[in-house]
C-alpha cells in the first residue's frame, strides 16, 4: 500500500531562520509528489510538485523540495521563514501516475515565532 | 471569482438524516475529486470523476455515500442516514492535469 509519512506533527521556528518539513513516502512505482499548504479558514493551495523531471523543485513563496529516490524522501525547505508561512503543510503522493487516488500525509503544523 | 465553490459551507444535521453537498469546479476543468478531512488529519480521497464518468472510488465510500456529476460540470455528494462518524470537512477539488485546485469545503456536523 502506498503511504506518506510526515515525521513531525508540529514544527516551530523563529522568523528569519530556515524551515525543514520532512516527508517520506512508500510507492511501488515512480510517484508524483506534491506539497500543499492550508492556511486557517482557507482552501488548500499547491506549493510545488515533482513529476520525474528535475529532482530539486522550486515552488511559490521561496519554498523548494528535493526528491531523493534512495531515501524515499521529499523534504520541504525554505531558507528564511516569514510570519505568513505559519500554516498546515501536507505532503501528497500520486503513487502510480495513472490513477487519481492521491494520498495525503497527516500534515505538519508550522509555527513561526517573532 | 473563478475558483472552486462549494455549497453549503456549513451543515448541521441530526443522525439518520440525508444531506447533499454541491461542488462547482473551475469551468474548464474536466477532473473533479471529493475528499474528507477530519480534525488533525490530512484529506482522504473519496472519489474521482473525469467529465461525467466516476472512475475511482475509495473503500471509505460506503453504500450510504453517492456522488454524481451528471453533465460533467458541477457535482453532488449525498450521504444517506448520516452517522456521527460522518462529521468532517468535505472538500472538493478540480484539475486539468495533476495540480488540484481546492474549494473551501463543507463542514458537516452530525448531532
Amino acid at each position: 500500500a502506498q503511504s506518506v509519512t510526515q515525521l513531525d506533527s508540529h514544527v516551530s521556528v523563529s522568523e528569519g531562520t530556515p524551515v525543514l518539513l520532512r516527508c517520506n513516502y512508500s510507492s511501488s512505482y515512480s510517484p508524483s509528489l506534491f506539497w500543499y499548504v492550508q492556511h486557517p479558514n482557507k482552501g488548500l493551495q499547491l506549493l510545488l510538485k515533482y513529476t520525474s523531471a528535475a529532482t530539486l523543485v522550486k515552488g511559490i513563496n521561496g519554498f523548494e523540495a528535493e526528491f531523493k529516490k534512495s531515501e524515499t524522501s521529499f523534504h520541504l525547505t525554505k531558507p528564511s521563514a516569514h510570519m505568513s508561512d505559519a500554516a498546515e503543510y501536507f505532503c501528497v503522493v500520486n503513487p502510480d501516475n495513472y490513477g487519481q487516488n492521491f494520498v495525503f500525509g497527516p500534515g505538519t503544523r508550522l509555527s513561526v515565532l517573532p | 471569482d473563478t475558483g472552486v465553490s462549494q455549497d453549503p459551507r456549513h451543515k448541521i444535521t441530526k443522525r439518520g438524516q440525508n444531506v447533499t453537498f454541491r461542488c462547482d469546479p473551475i469551468s474548464e476543468h474536466n477532473r473533479l475529486y471529493w475528499y474528507r478531512q477530519t480534525l488533525g488529519q490530512g484529506p482522504e480521497f473519496l472519489t474521482y470523476f473525469q467529465n461525467e464518468a466516476q472512475l475511482e472510488k475509495s473503500r471509505l465510500l460506503s453504500d450510504r455515500f453517492s456522488a454524481e456529476r451528471p453533465k460533467g460540470s458541477f457535482s453532488t455528494l449525498e450521504i444517506q442516514r448520516t452517522e456521527q462518524g460522518d462529521s468532517a470537512m468535505y472538500l472538493c477539488a478540480s484539475s486539468l492535469e495533476d495540480e488540484q485546485f481546492f474549494g473551501p469545503g463543507t463542514r458537516l456536523t452530525v448531532l
